[in-house]
C-alpha cells in the first residue's frame, strides 16, 4: 500500500531563505506527484505536477524534482517569503489506481519578516 | 472562471440530519471527487466519478452518498449525520487525459458540524 511521508512536520525561516521541502512515497511506481498549497481555512491550490516521466517542474521561485526510483520528491522554494507561510502537501497517484491520490501529512511553513 | 465551487461554506447540523453538499465544477472535467480533511489524518477520499453515471467508492465511504447525473455537478449526501463526520470537505476535479493523471483542482471547502 502507497504511504506518502512529509517531513518535516514545520518549518520556519526567515525572509529570504532558499529552502527544500521533502516528500517521499514508499511504491515507486507512481503515474504523478503532485505539489499543493493550502492557506489556512482554504482549499488546495496546486503548484506543480510532475508526470512519472519527467525529472522536475519549475514555476516561478518553485521547482520540484521527483526521483522515483528512490522514492523522493522536493520542493524547492527559492528567496522565500512571508506570503509563502502556508501548508505544503504532497499528493502521488500510484500504479494501482489512476483515480486515486495519496496525499502525505504536509508541511507547514512559516516565513518570518 | 469558477473552476470548483461548493456550498454551503459552513453548516452546523444536528445528529440524525441530512444534509448534501453541493459541488460544480466548469472546466468540463470527467473527474470528480470528494475528500474530507480532519487533523491527524490528513486528506481521505470518500467517493469519486470518472464521468456522468459512473461513481465508486474511496477510502471512507460509509454514511456517504454520491450521484452525478451531469459533467458539471457531484453532490456528497450525508443520510443521517453523525458526529464523527465533522470535518471539512473539498470537491476537486481534474481532465482524465492519459492513464487519469491530469492535474487536480479543489473547491475552497465546506466546514461541516455535527452536533
Amino acid at each position: 500500500k502507497q504511504e506518502v511521508t512529509q517531513i518535516p512536520a514545520a518549518l520556519s525561516v526567515p525572509e529570504g531563505e532558499n529552502l527544500v521541502l521533502n516528500c517521499s512515497f514508499t511504491d515507486s511506481a507512481i503515474y504523478n506527484l503532485q505539489w499543493f498549497r493550502q492557506d489556512p481555512g482554504k482549499g488546495l491550490t496546486s503548484l506543480l505536477l510532475i508526470q512519472s516521466s519527467q525529472r522536475e517542474q519549475t514555476s516561478g521561485r518553485l521547482n520540484a524534482s521527483l526521483d522515483k526510483s528512490s522514492g523522493r520528491s522536493t520542493l524547492y522554494i527559492a528567496a522565500s517569503q512571508p506570503g509563502d507561510s502556508a501548508t505544503y502537501l504532497c499528493a502521488v497517484i500510484s500504479g494501482d489506481s489512476s483515480y486515486k491520490l495519496i496525499f502525505g501529512s504536509g508541511t507547514r511553513l512559516l516565513v518570518r519578516p | 472562471n469558477a473552476g470548483v465551487t461548493q456550498t454551503p461554506k459552513f453548516q452546523v447540523l444536528k445528529t440524525g440530519q441530512s444534509m448534501t453538499l453541493q459541488c460544480a465544477q466548469d472546466m468540463n472535467h470527467e473527474y470528480m471527487s470528494w475528500y474530507r480533511q480532519d487533523p491527524g489524518m490528513g486528506l481521505r477520499l470518500i467517493h469519486y466519478s470518472v464521468g456522468a453515471g459512473i461513481t465508486d467508492q474511496g477510502e471512507v465511504p460509509n454514511g456517504y452518498n454520491v450521484s452525478r447525473s451531469t459533467t458539471e455537478d457531484f453532490p456528497l449526501r450525508l443520510l443521517s449525520a453523525a458526529p464523527s463526520q465533522t470535518s471539512v470537505y473539498f470537491c476537486a476535479s481534474k481532465p482524465l487525459g492519459t492513464r487519469g493523471t491530469g492535474e487536480l483542482f479543489f473547491g475552497e471547502g465546506s466546514r461541516l458540524t455535527v452536533l
